[in-house]
């Protein structure tokens, strides 16, 4: 069984420029949701996508975006990029929407 | 008032003994409560999950719901220095929008 896998790792972006973020779920799992953890903080719910749709949405502007694809991966799109959208970003799968996350390892952001 | 609320630390305890970990929550029509273990450097790992009032043991881990006092807590029993981690609450609401919330995350660390 595959877990989730993320990429990149690590990135580092100016202010302004756009980030893709990818997110292979798990095996079986239908449903992708994404996070933002700054340091020393909990993680953010940003969306969630469930059979390609979004069906939830954290308190994050339009510029973060996002798609969910036939076989449940997923991408995060980041525009504009702005200093505090440095942070780790972390992609979650489940069976179902469910709070019983499987989390991949992240991807760190800087913004410089 | 902040959607889930928890003591960020640290929570300093003895090994063997028992840590007690708890978090309050905002919105009454939240239907699940869920306990992830983040080791630093690393990705939120679930552990337990409760869905009614009472409580729910799993070997060490014990994780307490009441509804009506909007309140969840996590027991561990028999602390072990593995156990050093930062604990984070989150919480499940289903309403028009699926959403799940995270706290800040308390920081326990086991004395040896």
């Amino acid at each position: 069984e595959t877990g989730v896998t993320q990429s990149p790792t690590h990135l580092i972006k100016t202010r302004g420029q756009q980030v893709t973020l990818r997110c292979s779920s798990q095996s079986g799992h239908n449903t992708v949701s994404w996070y933002q953890q700054a340091l020393g903080q909990g993680p953010q719910f940003i969306f969630q996508y469930y059979r390609e749709e979004e069906n939830g949405r954290g308190n994050f502007p339009p510029r973060f975006s996002g798609l969910q694809f036939p076989n449940y991966s997923s991408e995060l799109n980041v525009n504009a990029l702005e200093l505090d959208d440095s942070a780790l970003y972390l992609c979650a799968s489940s069976l179902g929407v469910t709070g019983e996350l499987f989390f991949g390892e992240g991807s760190r952001l800087t913004v410089l | 008032q902040k959607e889930v609320e928890q003591n960020s630390g640290p929570l300093s305890v003895p090994e063997g003994a028992i840590a007690s970990l708890n978090c309050t929550y905002s919105d009454r029509g939240s239907q699940s409560f869920f306990w992830y273990r983040q080791y630093s450097g690393k990705s939120p790992e679930l552990i337990m999950s409760i869905y009614s009032n009472g409580d729910k043991e799993d070997g060490r881990f014990t994780a307490q719901l009441n509804k009506a006092s909007q309140y969840v807590s996590l027991l561990i029993r028999d602390s072990q220095p593995s156990d050093s981690a930062t604990y984070l609450c989150a919480v499940f609401t289903r309403n028009r929008d699926d959403k799940i919330i995270f706290g800040k995350g308390t920081r326990l660390h086991i004395l040896p």
